[in-house]
């Protein structure tokens, strides 16, 4: 039972133009999503974040939209640049409870052409 | 503030044989979560641990177990191995308490992994 998803597994965007990752979920229980990027052999690191409370969070070229009724997420990255090229996770947590568990998507890579 | 650290970084072992994997969290976290990622299914939560009590367990076969340490170090182990158990195995620290009153900047970090193949 797949709760978190990422229906596109790879996206290819040219540099400078914007590159946007989509991210849908099933469980109405999720409270705060986040979005990581990951190189090989390398962990994931933490990119931008959202509570449920908000439709919107920015940080520098990254923003990511929440729609709540549709279960949807999105993270816009303007410009793209080459060095954005990774995979992109999505993940979910259930903030209030009593846990740090997340709930990833399978991932997007992204490909940005120079 | 060194980041997470896991060790060893690779590992090849056969079926049927164990291993000990483990992860030393950012100094000062109390939360450690372990993560199972393979091709095709992203990143699977096998358990988390916060002040040496095991709080959160996925959904795994018993033959992954973990524990943590009073200095907050993790390990993790996988017993009798099989080929599937071949993957990226991912260690995660939180600052974050457990308790709805908790901060909310406090994502979980991770460490760069152990690669585990199982021949």
């Amino acid at each position: 039972d797949q709760q978190v998803k990422q229906n596109s597994p790879s996206l290819s965007v040219q540099e400078g133009r914007i590159s946007i990752l989509n991210c849908d979920y099933t469980n109405s229980m999720f409270d705060y999503f986040l979005w990581y990027k990951k190189y090989p052999a390398e962990g994931p690191t933490f990119l931008i974040s959202i509570s449920s409370i908000k439709d919107k969070n920015e940080d520098g070229r990254f923003t990511v939209f929440l729609n709540k009724s549709a279960k949807h997420l999105s993270l816009h990255i303007v410009p793209s640049q080459p060095g954005d090229s990774a995979v992109y996770f999505c993940a979910a947590r259930n903030y209030g409870g009593a846990t740090n568990k997340l709930i990833f998507g399978t991932g997007t890579l992204l490909a940005v052409q120079p | 503030k060194a980041g997470v650290t896991q060790t060893p970084r690779y590992l090849i072992k056969t079926r049927g044989q164990q291993v000990t994997l483990s992860c030393s969290p950012i100094s000062g976290h109390r939360s450690v979560s372990w993560y199972q990622q393979t091709p095709g299914q992203g990143l699977q939560f096998l358990f988390e641990y916060f002040s040496e009590t095991q709080r959160n367990k996925g959904n795994f076969p018993g033959r992954f177990s973990g524990r943590q340490f009073s200095n907050s170090r993790s390990e993790m182990n996988v017993s009798t191995l099989e080929l599937g158990d071949s993957a990226l195995y991912l260690c995660a620290s939180s600052g974050r308490g457990l308790g709805i009153l908790q901060t909310i900047n406090n994502e979980q970090f991770f460490g760069p992994g152990t690669r585990l193949t199982v021949l």
